[in-house]
């Protein structure tokens, strides 16, 4: 069955830096999701992506935080100056873009950032 | 937007028992998803669901979109179905878009 693929699996990172957290969407899909969990919490929505643009981003999702498509498979969530507040599990979702009928999202296995 | 309720936070049980977590949402919606997180961390759609029932193995789910509420229920529940158990549901209702999350339940199953 095909699968998102997330890499890397674990990113550790200076505060400061810039991550680039990449997404391989399953290949018939249309629509992209971004979704962050903090340790303890429970999932948030960040951004997602249609038709090679966001078409909904939440309120987390500031200045800092880009997303791109850069060619036909791949999603990536770039953020630009990273802060200890961003450790957390990210995940990468996307589904198929039919309609009339119930189009589950797809989630990889999550990058977990930790930003020392 | 949408609010999200499941209980209860944490259940254990022993193996075999029937498992009951349930979900409860503030904005009409069409549809709406359990999702399973494993131990490390990955997440797992386990149903989408718009009406009635539905039934995977030792899995059912039921919605009632009226009282806006649903179940998962597990039936002889063995130590493999520990994990988290999210329902999710569309933000702003309807069936697609992205996805307000509950904050889980936290299965344990003891052997």
């Amino acid at each position: 069955e095909p699968e998102v693929t997330q890499t890397p699996s674990h990113q550790v990172t200076q505060m400061g830096q810039e991550v680039i957290l990449r997404c391989v969407p399953i290949s018939n899909h249309l629509y992209f999701y971004w979704y962050r969990q903090i340790l303890g919490q429970k999932v948030e929505f960040l951004v997602s992506f249609y038709n090679n643009e966001i078409s909904e981003k939440s309120e987390i999702f500031d200045d800092q935080f880009s997303v791109e498509r850069p060619d036909g498979s791949n999603f990536t969530l770039k953020i630009r100056s990273t802060k200890l507040e961003d450790s957390a599990m990210y995940f990468c979702a996307s589904r198929s873009g039919g309609a009339g009928k119930l189009q589950p999202q797809h989630f990889g296995d999550g990058t977990r950032l930790s930003i020392l | 937007k949408n609010e999200v309720e499941q209980s209860p936070q944490n259940l254990t049980a022993q193996e075999g028992e029937f498992i009951t977590i349930n979900c409860s949402y503030s904005v009409g919606i069409s549809a709406l998803h359990w999702l399973q997180q494993h131990p490390g961390g990955g997440i797992v759609s386990l149903f989408m669901l718009s009406s009635g029932k539905k039934k995977h193995g030792r899995l059912i789910a039921t919605i009632n979109i009226q009282e806006k509420h649903s179940s998962l229920h597990i039936t002889a529940s063995h130590p493999r179905d520990s994990a988290v158990y999210i329902c999710a549901v569309p933000n702003y209702g309807g069936s697609q878009g992205n996805l307000i999350f509950g904050k889980g339940t936290k299965l344990s199953v003891k052997p």
